[in-house]
C-alpha cells in the first residue's frame, strides 16, 4: 500500500544553519505531497504541497520539490530560526479519488540559537 | 475565525468508562476525519466522514465510534477505553470529500490527549 518515509530525528542545528529533512514515498498513481507543521502544543499546519511531478512548493523559506523519478519530496530551508523548532511531518494524498492522508512519522526540529 | 475546535483538550480516565471526544468546524466543510498521533508512526486515520450521515473506516478503527447528525460535528466515542488507547487524537476537515485542487485542504483541531490507565 501508499507510504510515506521519512529521515529519523531529532536534526538538531545551530540557528541560521541549512536544513534539509529526507522524505520518500511509494504510491500507486499521481499522489500529491504535503509537508505538515506541529508547533509544540498545537495541531497541524500545512506548510506547503505539490500536486504533481516536478512542482516546487514554497512557503515561509521553506520548498520542497516533487522528485516522480525518485519518489521523494525533500524539504529544505536555507538559514533557520528558533522559531522553527517544531514537528515536522511529510504526507501523501492518495490517488484514490477520495481526500485521504498517509503520514510520515514526523521528524522533531530543535534550533538552537 | 474559521477554525476545528475539540473537546477536551486533554483527558485522564481509567479502563472500560464510555467517553466521547467533540470535534466541530464552522466551515461549512463536507468531509471530516478523525486520526490518532503515536511516536514513530506518525497520524493514522481512525474515521472519515463524506458528509451528513456518511461515514467509513479508515486504518485504525477497532474501539472507536463515530457519528455524523449534523454538518458541523464529528465525535468520536470509545465505547470501552483501553490503554492501548493512549494517545494524540486529531480531527480534521476539508471542504471536498474528493481530490478537487483548491477545495481539499485538510484543517487540523488542537488535538486532543487522552491517557487511559
Amino acid at each position: 500500500g501508499d507510504s510515506v518515509t521519512q529521515m529519523e530525528g531529532p536534526v538538531t542545528l545551530s540557528e541560521e544553519a541549512f536544513l534539509t529533512i529526507n522524505c520518500t514515498y511509494t504510491a500507486t498513481g499521481y499522489p500529491s505531497l504535503f509537508w505538515y507543521v506541529q508547533y509544540p502544543g498545537e495541531g497541524l499546519q500545512l506548510l506547503l504541497k505539490a500536486t504533481k511531478a516536478d512542482d516546487k512548493g514554497s512557503n515561509k523559506g521553506f520548498e520542497a520539490t516533487y522528485r516522480k523519478e525518485t519518489t521523494s519530496f525533500h524539504l529544505e530551508k536555507g538559514s533557520v530560526q528558533v522559531s522553527d523548532s517544531a514537528v515536522y511531518f511529510c504526507a501523501l494524498q492518495t490517488s484514490g479519488g477520495y481526500n485521504k492522508l498517509i503520514f510520515g512519522a514526523g521528524t522533531r526540529l530543535a534550533v538552537h540559537p | 475565525e474559521a477554525q476545528v475546535t475539540q473537546n477536551p483538550r486533554y483527558l485522564i480516565t481509567v479502563t472500560g468508562k464510555k467517553l466521547t471526544v467533540t470535534c466541530s468546524q464552522n466551515m461549512n466543510h463536507e468531509y471530516m476525519s478523525w486520526y490518532r498521533q503515536d511516536p514513530g508512526l506518525g497520524l493514522r486515520q481512525i474515521y472519515y466522514s463524506m458528509n451528513v450521515e456518511v461515514t467509513d473506516k479508515g486504518d485504525v478503527p477497532e474501539g472507536y465510534k463515530v457519528s455524523r447528525k449534523e454538518k458541523r460535528n464529528f465525535p468520536l466515542i470509545l465505547e470501552s477505553p483501553s490503554p492501548n488507547q493512549t494517545s494524540l487524537y486529531f480531527c480534521a476537515s476539508s471542504l471536498s470529500p474528493l481530490r478537487t485542487l483548491g477545495r481539499d485542504e485538510q484543517y487540523f483541531g488542537p488535538g486532543t490527549r487522552l491517557t487511559v490507565t
